[in-house]
């Protein structure tokens, strides 16, 4: 079993529609939620972590926390064609960050 | 940018080189990591430093020796690499790896692209 699971895409959405993504963890340890964007060979860019179960918003995007599901969610609302990019979800234990493949989203004007 | 740089952002080499990647923060940081991104599969960690002091070693193959002189600097050592250790290698750093382990954010520089030959 992976540790982190994410859907590898291609998501798809209009402008302006929201674009969900989903990962999943094994370890029920795990501390901290993170959610990186990377661009087309560029390296990860942070967009957001959360470590308490329930919802934390920071400007467009929305993060979701299920530590009795294991589940960690991002929701990207009013999407833009700037958004397209591969979503990476990363689980931190003891200081350790495992990261998912990845969900890549492509926005269409 | 944030405030992690990595030299040189492309490298390519040959199987009985030696070359060294470089990594430097400038973010106050006491936590430095490698990783390795291969095409279609998740970043995986390398080497982690705690205060210039190694605390990880995930299993990587001795051809790739890590140096960290201070916390602010963190080099990669390539020597008799193989064509499939071709990929991006990214380096991190955070605050610190002890303590509050769940307030941990990790900050990537731009990476190094290499292709081994």
């Amino acid at each position: 079993q992976k540790e982190v699971e994410q859907n590898s895409g291609p998501l798809s959405v209009p402008e302006g529609a929201i674009a969900s993504l989903n990962c999943t963890y094994s370890d029920r340890g795990s501390q901290s939620f993170f959610w990186y964007r990377q661009y087309s060979g560029k390296s990860p860019e942070l967009i957001m972590f959360i470590y308490s179960n329930g919802d934390k918003e920071d400007g467009r995007f929305t993060a979701q926390l299920n530590k009795a599901s294991q589940y960690v969610s991002l929701l990207i609302r009013d999407s833009q064609p700037s958004d397209s990019a591969t979503y990476l979800c990363a689980v931190l234990k003891d200081y350790k960050l495992s990261f998912g493949a990845g969900t890549t989203v492509t926005v269409r004007a | 940018e944030t405030g992690v740089t990595q030299t040189p952002r492309h490298l390519v080499m040959g199987m009985t080189n030696k070359k060294s990647l470089k990594c430097e923060q400038h973010l106050g940081h006491n936590a430095m990591y490698w990783y390795k991104q291969s095409a279609k599969k998740p970043l995986e960690l390398m080497f982690v430093y705690n205060f210039k002091e190694q605390t990880e070693n995930n299993s990587v193959p001795s051809r790739f020796s890590p140096e960290c002189p201070n916390s602010s600097h963190l080099f990669l050592h390539l020597h008799t690499l193989q064509p499939e250790d071709s990929a991006l290698y990214l380096c991190a750093s955070s605050p610190t790896s002890v303590g509050a382990a769940y307030q941990e954010t990790q900050y990537f520089g731009p990476g190094t692209r290499l292709l081994v030959l």
